[in-house]
């Protein structure tokens, strides 16, 4: 069974930093692409980072720069190390994997197939 | 950037009644787009994949169509527990953005 559960959330002042953990059973971690979506409070779901793999990183624009992602796949583990923290993080941190799919003619698509419960992070003075 | 624009934003159903959310793209995605059900509180769910491909568990009375920038989510026989929001995403765009819908809060 595939379980994620995110843990490293809570409360920052602008400008700080925090590091948030994925923890990740019940798939050969080490080979799925993972991904990071977040959701501000009342608001919809906003991608913000994926990691191949074979560590390919993309970041949405407005975490470029400040945000990265990592993977420890000896420990099973995703990361997402956020500095300079601005008030329009603040938000519930999702991880995912990303499921790759195909079908008898190829590659089918791509989607975030099993989340987290998500944690919290606030960013306010 | 791939915009998706969902229709409605809210939407008033009953139980075992069937309801429709439309989801359009701002360019063609081909069948890259998957949804997504979040209740309160709780992760989002993955529903369907490659447009109209049900993931494993979720019930028949889910589906999916269309392609290249017109697409549907359509829930026929409601239950209580489908009252939620629901979310379209695409998975097409280079550079990677994985832009969601803003949602669909689907109410009794």
């Amino acid at each position: 069974e595939v379980d994620l559960t995110e843990s490293g959330g809570g409360f920052v002042h602008p400008g700080g930093s925090l590091r948030l953990s994925c923890a990740a059973s019940g798939f050969t971690f080490s080979s799925s692409s993972m991904t990071w979506v977040r959701q501000a409070p009342g608001k919809g779901l906003e991608w913000v980072a994926t990691i191949t793999g074979s560590n390919v990183i993309h970041y949405t624009d407005s975490v470029k720069g400040r945000f990265t992602i990592s993977r420890d796949n000896s420990k099973n583990t995703l990361h997402l190390q956020m500095n300079s923290l601005r008030g329009e993080d603040t938000a519930v941190y999702f991880c995912a994997r990303v499921q790759f799919y195909y079908d008898n003619i190829g590659f089918n698509g791509r989607a975030f197939d099993f989340w987290g419960q998500g944690t919290l992070v606030t960013v306010s003075s | 950037d791939i915009q998706l624009t969902q229709s409605p934003s809210f939407l008033s159903a009953s139980v075992g009644g069937r309801v429709t959310i439309t989801c359009r793209a701002s360019q063609s995605i081909s069948t890259y787009l998957a949804w997504y059900q979040q209740k309160p509180g709780k992760a989002p769910k993955l529903l369907i994949y490659a447009a109209s491909t049900l993931h494993s568990g979720v019930p028949s009375r889910f589906s999916g169509t269309g392609s290249g920038t017109e697409f549907s989510l359509t829930i026929s026989s409601l239950q209580p527990e489908d009252f939620a929001t629901y979310y379209c995403q695409e998975l097409n765009s280079h550079p990677r953005r994985y832009t969601f819908g803003q949602g669909t809060k689907l109410e009794i």
